[in-house]
């Protein structure tokens, strides 16, 4: 089966860097998301990402954030200036079209800010 | 807006017995799905059981099945024959037209 993957598995930033995720969508995939998992908390919604352009955002993502498809088959999530509460899970999914069909997600990125 | 509720923080349930996992959502769609996602410690996101919301027939996987009510806007998962391996934490989830929504997660404890 088809699946969404992410790098890498876990990433050890110090606070102020920068910070890249990646995620490779399914291939014939359209829509595009990320969402976070502090340690013992829910999942939230960060961004959707359609058409080369975000389509929905939720109020944690901020500035600090911004997400790109530079290529056409990644799909990243940027921090521009890392904060101890970014610490999370990131998990990146992708569906193929907005309506009835299901979302399939990645195994996450463990981003730990020291 | 969507809620997943999940009333039930923690279970517990004996080796090879079956446990029950409350889930009840709201929304005004009509056609969306529903999972059931299992958490390790690792915290991969590892998919149970999905549920499409046109079908009436339940959703089984081996030893875990569901029970869809769709009218009452209840999705309960059912573990059957426990095993060690099941400990985690169990999330329940709906998916609509623009997003997922999560519960806030039910840790399921195995007893040997």
């Amino acid at each position: 089966e088809p699946e969404v993957t992410q790098t890498p598995s876990h990433q050890v930033t110090q606070m102020g860097q920068e910070v890249i995720l990646r995620c490779v969508p399914i291939s014939n995939h359209l829509y595009f998301y990320w969402y976070r998992q502090i340690l013992g908390q829910k999942v939230e919604f960060l961004v959707s990402f359609y058409n080369n352009e975000i389509s929905e955002k939720s109020e944690i993502f901020d500035d600090q954030f911004s997400v790109e498809r530079p290529d056409g088959s990644n799909f990243t999530l940027k921090i521009r200036s890392t904060k101890l509460e970014d610490s999370a899970m990131y998990f990146c999914a992708s569906r193929d079209t907005q309506a009835n069909t299901e979302a399939f997600f990645g195994q996450g990125t463990r981003l730990t800010v020291v | 807006a969507q809620t997943v509720t999940q009333s039930q923080p923690e279970m517990s349930v004996q080796e090879a017995e079956t446990v029950t996992l409350s889930c009840t959502y709201d929304t005004s769609e009509s056609d969306y799905y529903l999972f059931w996602y299992k958490q390790p410690p690792s915290r991969q996101m590892i998919l149970v059981i999905r549920q499409e919301a046109y079908k009436q027939q339940n959703a089984t996987e081996n030893r875990f099945s569901v029970n869809f009510q769709k009218a009452a806007k209840s999705f309960s998962l059912k573990i059957s024959d426990s095993q060690l391996g099941d400990a985690a934490m169990y999330f329940c989830a709906y998916e609509g037209r623009d997003q997922f929504y999560f519960g806030t997660g039910t840790s399921l404890t195995v007893i040997p």
